[in-house]
């Protein structure tokens, strides 16, 4: 079945540092990858999405570019700001059947002025 | 911006009682996935419904919830008996489903925090 792997977290960083996020996949065709933000008290969000390989998802100063060659979505943004603490989750949804969503376990970042 | 609706916000039980949890998708939007999130297991997807009919609902335990959608603005999740195993967040998203691969994300609700005492 599909899977979906993620970096341990907590990441924590001091604000303007470069962010990397790991992500990798297990999945069966050709999914559309996905990164969703969870802010403290509220539901995900999308953040960011890519549905071939090669395609550059971006939003918000983050990118993440599907490699179907290391089955991988890594989330990157160049200058962290404290508003960015939240929890990632890294998403795929399958591209046949019904399409539903496999999560991550999300990574909690943290960023400190 | 559209949004999907959840309510309660927040619903304190006691074991043992009935907990209805109510979302109303984004209108036009034929997917509604109920999600149950804890700190241990993270994420588990409860139900999922697309076009209002029921599609998988493998992760749900049979036993004491039930979900449903009566028409297209209101999706319901029911849990009879509840449990103090119960008590996480309980999220609702909805999207739209075109075909294979157009797939556009999906919008989250603000998620219902039940707590079983």
């Amino acid at each position: 079945g599909n899977s979906v792997t993620q970096m341990e977290g907590p990441v924590t960083l001091s604000e303007e540092a470069f962010l990397t996020i790991n992500c990798t996949y297990t999945a069966t065709g050709y999914p559309s990858l996905f990164w969703y933000v969870q802010y403290p008290g509220e539901g995900l969000q999308l953040l960011l999405k890519a549905t071939k390989a090669d395609d550059k998802g971006s939003n918000k100063g983050f990118e993440a570019t599907y490699r179907k060659e290391t089955t991988s979505f890594h989330l990157e943004k160049g200058s962290v700001q404290v508003s960015d603490s939240a929890v990632y989750f890294c998403a795929l949804t399958n591209s046949g059947g019904y399409q539903k969503v496999t999560f991550g376990t999300g990574t909690k970042l943290q960023v400190i002025p | 911006d559209a949004r999907v609706t959840q309510t309660p916000r927040d619903k304190v039980t006691e074991m043992g009682q009935e907990v209805t949890m109510r979302c109303q998708p984004i209108l036009g939007h034929n997917t509604v996935f109920w999600y149950r999130q804890t700190m241990m297991q993270g994420l588990e997807l409860l139900a999922y419904f697309r076009n209002r009919a029921p599609l998988d609902d493998s992760g749900m335990p049979k036993d004491r919830f039930s979900a449903e959608m009566p028409d297209a603005t209101l999706a319901t999740l029911k849990i009879q008996p509840s449990e103090p195993r119960d008590s996480a967040v309980y999220f609702c998203a909805s999207g739209l489903v075109l075909g294979q691969g157009a797939d556009y994300g999906y919008t989250f609700g603000s998620g219902t925090r039940l707590t079983v005492v």
